[in-house]
């Protein structure tokens, strides 16, 4: 069964150093999705990405970040200078269609700041 | 906003017990309600959806749901808990128009052999 796969597994990146998660969702997916679940919190939606723009975006995803489907098969988001604060784990995830098709998950990339 | 409550953050049920596991949802409309499955260091897989079709959902490893309007609960059951089970529940939302999922806190269930 197709999934969507995430690289790296576990990040660890120094505070203001940029870092870049990548993603790739299933191949005849539409709809790309990150996520982010800080350590004890909910999972909360980060961004989702449609015909090559942001189609929506929540109040975490401020100017430090940034997505990009660089090429036809990834997908990736870019914290330009990271925070302690952004340590977390981040979810890739994707889907055919906005209406009620679930979205499918990575695993998902666990970003360590020092 | 849209909410979503998750009642109770772990659950403990012996092996061949039910597994009811409460959701909440707030929202003036119906909306697209998903169960999700988080076994340690993996991501999130669906377990079922509702999407206006059948209230009562079926969904993999034996789980089910029913969406109940009057009460704005989609709660997740399972008749007879496998210790494979183990795992962290989440339920999940989203409008019928938009792209986000709002996310449940989320219960940890432990099955006691």
């Amino acid at each position: 069964e197709p999934e969507v796969t995430q690289t790296p597994s576990h990040q660890v990146t120094q505070m203001g150093q940029e870092v870049i998660l990548r993603c790739v969702p299933i191949s005849n997916h539409l709809y790309f999705y990150w996520y982010r679940q800080i350590l004890g919190q909910k999972v909360e939606f980060l961004v989702s990405f449609y015909n090559n723009e942001i189609s929506e975006k929540s109040e975490i995803f401020d100017d430090q970040f940034s997505v990009e489907r660089p090429d036809g098969s990834n997908f990736t988001l870019k914290i330009r200078s990271t925070k302690l604060e952004d340590s977390a784990m981040y979810f890739c995830a994707s889907s055919r269609s906005e209406r009620n098709q679930p979205q499918h998950f990575g695993d998902g990339t666990r970003l360590s700041i020092l | 906003a849209q909410s979503v409550t998750q009642l109770g953050s772990h659950v403990s049920v012996s092996e061949g017990a039910l597994v009811l596991l409460r959701c909440n949802y707030s929202s003036s409309v119906p909306p697209y309600l998903f169960w999700y499955v988080q076994y340690p260091n993996q991501g999130l897989q669906l377990l079922l959806k509702y999407t206006s079709a059948a209230t009562l959902v079926k969904g993999i490893n034996g789980f089910e749901a029913e969406f109940k309007k009057s009460e704005t609960s989609f709660h997740l059951t399972k008749p007879s808990a496998h210790m494979s089970d183990a795992a962290e529940y989440f339920c999940a939302v989203k409008k019928a128009a938009g792209n986000k999922l709002t996310f449940g806190g989320g219960t940890r269930v432990l099955v006691k052999p």
